[in-house]
């Protein structure tokens, strides 16, 4: 079964406007932890945001905040007031377990286009 | 800027080829993994090593191998190539309480 699941491939958002990515999530672990990363067409991957499971707020990086809904196994981005530079393949990823390590599941990617 | 250098950016090999892939992490980070983003498997973890030890595998090939050096550099060997190995391979590196930093990529295409 897929651990991470974004069901949407590709977005349109209006500049200035605000554009939510979709990303749920399956474990069995009580302790995860679920980030998102932004790959631009230059290929590199830049972290944006990181939930942690017994974390009770929501994580917010300034225009970047993470909507986690435990229950639903969900953990969408947030983006606000878009912009031009936004526009890339936004990826949700998952670390199961309380460890630090970094072995992450990705989902597929959803990629966001941001018009002017 | 990540901190993480990984060279080359570009590989172009044919089959049945043999190429290295280095990794440099940021300074202070004692675990290093490696990535592979393919057009149909995705960003995938291959494995990871701390303080030059092995630590976790996962889908990585019996052709595929790494390690990590006693500077913590890594190498990423990839043999008897395919074209299906043809991906984007990541290096990533992290120390206790730290996001997970990516380098840029090495894009290997195997013709």
């Amino acid at each position: 079964a897929q651990k991470i699941t974004q069901t949407q491939p590709g977005m349109f958002v209006q500049e200035k406007e605000a554009v939510t990515l979709d990303c749920t999530y399956d474990t069995s672990d009580p302790s995860y932890g679920l980030f998102w990363y932004k790959q631009p067409s230059s290929g590199e991957m830049i972290f944006l945001i990181y939930q942690g499971s017994y974390d009770q707020q929501n994580a917010t990086e300034g225009r970047y905040s993470l909507n986690f809904q435990k229950a639903r196994k969900s953990a969408n981005l947030v983006i606000s007031a878009s912009q031009l530079g936004d526009s890339a393949m936004y990826f949700c990823a998952m670390r199961e377990g309380a460890s630090n390590d970094y072995k992450l599941s990705f989902g597929a990617g959803t990629t966001v286009t941001v018009r002017a | 800027d990540s901190g993480v250098t990984q060279t080359p950016k570009h590989l172009i090999t044919a089959t049945g080829q043999r190429v290295t892939l280095r990794c440099s992490p940021r300074s202070g980070d004692l675990s290093v993994y490696w990535y592979q983003q393919s057009l149909d498997q995705g960003l995938q973890f291959l494995i990871q090593y701390y303080n030059g030890e092995e630590r976790a595998k996962g889908n990585i090939l019996e052709r595929f191998s790494a390690q990590q050096f006693p500077d913590l550099h890594s190498e990423l060997n990839l043999s008897s190539l395919e074209l299906g190995d043809s991906a984007l391979y990541f290096c990533a590196s992290s120390s206790q309480g730290s996001p997970l930093h990516f380098g840029n990529g090495t894009r290997l295409t195997v013709t």
